[in-house]
């Protein structure tokens, strides 16, 4: 298996853009996870879904930042506009079954000036 | 989730076995321990799990006290490649979120 995975690796964006971060989980799981990786804040869960559901969402930091699964192997994570402060790298990892293992993608990482 | 305290650093020679502390004094029941690492630039990667007995895997063992307030980590022959950021994270089996602390960063030098 591939693994989970993420597109584009690198993003560099002015201020203002819209930004779109791609995953595509490994097939078959149907727990998909949108982390956040910044040296201040350390790891954070933006959003999970279960069978392209999203089940909690309470991490997504403001209304700039959507979440979508329109089917079991694709996800998008969209930010507009995009800011700044948004620079990070963004993991996606997928599970099969709440309670198993998660499996992370190489992450994006996302500079915007 | 209960919260988990590690040490923010520590050295392990290659070769030799690497333990890797960490206290979670207020963890329930039903709550697991589990660990994931974080190679420089690379998303973060499973090593193991267990609730109240000893576990072994083919990457590492997991000791848990009996009280089971705290657990370490062993890596039995530390590799250069084992050089990382090393999490400790409590999870009750039912929530899909994993809380990642600020973690242990090894290195691990010839």
């Amino acid at each position: 298996d591939a693994g989970v995975i993420q597109s584009p690796r690198h993003e560099v964006t002015e201020m203002g853009q819209e930004v779109t971060l791609r995953c595509k989980p490994i097939s078959g799981h149907d727990y998909l996870f949108w982390y956040r990786q910044t040296m201040m804040r350390g790891l954070e869960l933006l959003i999970y879904f279960n069978n392209n559901v999203p089940i909690d969402d309470s991490g997504m930091p403001e209304d700039r930042f959507s979440a979508k699964m329109p089917n079991a192997s694709f996800s998008t994570l969209k930010i507009q506009p995009s800011e700044p402060r948004d620079s990070a790298v963004y993991f996606c990892a997928s599970s099969l079954g709440q309670v198993e293992t998660q499996y992370f993608g190489p992450g994006t990482r996302l500079l915007v000036l | 989730d209960a919260k988990t305290t590690q040490p923010p650093s520590m050295d392990c020679a290659e070769g030799r076995a690497a333990n890797l502390p960490c206290n979670h004094s207020t963890i329930s029941g039903n709550e697991y321990v589990y660990w994931y690492r974080q190679i420089h630039s690379q998303g973060p990667q499973y090593i193991i799990h267990g609730l109240k007995n000893n576990e072994t895997n083919e990457m590492a063992s997991l000791i848990i006290t009996e009280d089971r307030k705290s657990s370490t980590l062993i890596l039995p022959h530390a590799t250069l490649r084992d050089t990382a950021v090393y999490y400790c994270i409590v999870r009750a089996r039912e929530r899909g979120k994993l809380q990642f602390g600020a973690g242990t960063q090894v290195v691990v030098t010839p």
